[in-house]
């Protein structure tokens, strides 16, 4: 079975200080994997994405994620955070060939502060 | 922006009553995808469309039912509603079946009463 866990269900920043979010996952197959984030009342925008190439993944608004496969996992970093990027995270999986319906996390709800 | 638009945005049904949404795709998108979203939790997928026929379906009971037209456009309609069906359905679409990445619409909020 295919799962995804996000580590941490809220997570506190300073303006301007690191940002890592934790993703761990499960498949049985070479899956894809993508963050994800939602602004309130807004509908879901891609982060980045991994789907087999290189490890290292760079997104949008300077975040990235690196894939490991020796520890199931795709967490998400940025090095400063901005108070626009208060809003709720999604780690996804698509792990299954010919339909590729999304996995997600329960969500990381990230609060900047100023 | 993504290009995927979903009507109407927000809308209030009474328990027991019909409700359909609908979804226009991405330019050149032919697969489309719905999820329901409660609040506070992350999307559950309810079933997918390709090319017009569904292409898998998550643990949503038949009066969760679909379309796709020859346009890839999709609606999603539900009968019987119930208080538990209030939440946010987001529709996805993919250039193709075989690719992965998915862009979402802003969504639908059906609040049942």
């Amino acid at each position: 079975a295919q799962s995804v866990t996000q580590l941490d269900s809220h997570v506190s920043v300073s303006e301007g200080t690191p940002v890592l979010l934790r993703c761990n996952y499960s498949s049985s197959y070479s899956p894809s994997l993508f963050w994800y984030v939602q602004h309130p009342n807004k509908g879901l925008q891609l982060l980045l994405k991994y789907t087999s190439a290189a490890t290292l993944v760079k997104g949008i608004n300077g975040f990235e994620a690196e894939f490991k496969k020796s520890e199931t996992s795709f967490h998400l970093t940025k090095p400063s955070a901005h108070m626009s990027d208060a809003a709720e995270y999604f780690c996804v999986v698509s792990p299954v060939a010919g339909t590729y319906k999304y996995i997600f996390g329960t969500g990381t709800r990230l609060k900047v502060l100023a | 922006e993504t290009g995927v638009t979903q009507s109407p945005t927000h809308l209030i049904k009474t328990r027991g009553q019909q409700v359909t949404l609908r979804c226009s795709s991405q330019s050149g998108h032919n697969t489309v995808s719905w999820y329901q979203q409660a609040l506070g939790q992350g999307p559950q997928f309810i079933f997918q469309y390709y090319r017009e026929e569904e292409n898998g379906r998550g643990n949503f009971p038949p009066r969760f039912s679909g379309l796709q037209f020859p346009n890839y456009s999709s609606e999603l309609n539900v009968n019987a509603l119930e208080l538990d069906d209030s939440a946010l359905y987001l529709c996805a679409s993919s250039l193709d079946v075989g690719v992965p990445e998915a862009f979402f619409g802003q969504g639908t909020r059906l609040t049942v009463v």
